[in-house]
């Protein structure tokens, strides 16, 4: 199975700011990644796919770069509605695997 | 609007037996491959079934391969898990998400609302 590492699993930033997580995959995936992000009690939405193709309706401060094995998930000019805990997955083969989540909090 | 409704989370005993179901609305499900993906109380995401639009093609991950099974009926736009041999590990909501690709690459692009599952004595 190939492993997900996420990166920090929690951080806190300010509205306004812009912050980095990162996805490390245990082998080459290409650009089998996507991004989720999920508020409490709701299901997950998909943000990002293939590693940088913004899903319609998502707010365009929200950006994926990389490939291989290295891929970032960015929130520029943050706003309180992005706190959340973002996952990613590799869509590269089965199972599907997720990242272990990164909870982000606006102070 | 493309909807994904599930229904059949109960409390249930270790050992015993559940059905979950998926209904799907405002998209043509016959063509779309579907997943179910669950999330134990407090924890991250798993990954736990696909199947392709026919049903032709099925998978599963180790921790419910031979316990829990995927199917379809695509006349009734329904999904369903059937789950035996439930354990208290197997405590989680279930969601079902449809899947989308975009040059090969596949995503998960829409999730129902997701229906709990407890398994206690």
């Amino acid at each position: 199975d190939i492993q997900m590492t996420q990166s920090p699993s929690s951080l806190s930033a300010s509205v306004g700011d812009r912050v980095t997580i990162t996805c490390r995959t245990s082998q080459s995936i290409s650009s089998h990644l996507n991004w989720y992000q999920q508020k409490p009690g709701k299901a997950p939405k998909l943000l990002i796919y293939a590693a940088s193709s913004l899903q319609s309706g998502v707010p365009s401060r929200f950006s994926g770069s990389g490939s291989g094995t290295d891929f970032t998930l960015a929130i520029c000019s943050l706003q309180p509605e992005d706190s959340a805990t973002y996952y990613c997955q590799q869509s590269y083969t089965t199972p599907r695997t997720f990242g272990q989540g990164t909870k982000l909090e606006i102070k | 609007d493309v909807q994904l409704v599930e229904s059949g989370g109960y409390l249930v005993h270790p050992g015993g037996s559940l059905r979950l179901s998926c209904a799907a609305s405002g998209f043509i499900f016959s063509i779309h491959e579907m997943n179910w993906v669950r999330q134990a109380p407090g924890k991250g995401l798993e990954w736990i079934s696909y199947i392709s639009s026919s049903g032709n093609t099925i998978y599963y991950a180790d921790s419910v391969k031979g316990r829990f099974t995927i199917s379809r009926d695509n006349a009734k736009n329904s999904l369903y898990l059937q789950m035996n041999s439930l354990r208290g590990e197997d405590t989680a909501v279930y969601y079902c998400a449809r899947v989308h690709y975009y040059n090969s690459s596949a995503s998960f692009d829409y999730w129902g609302q997701g229906t709990l599952v407890t398994v206690s004595s």
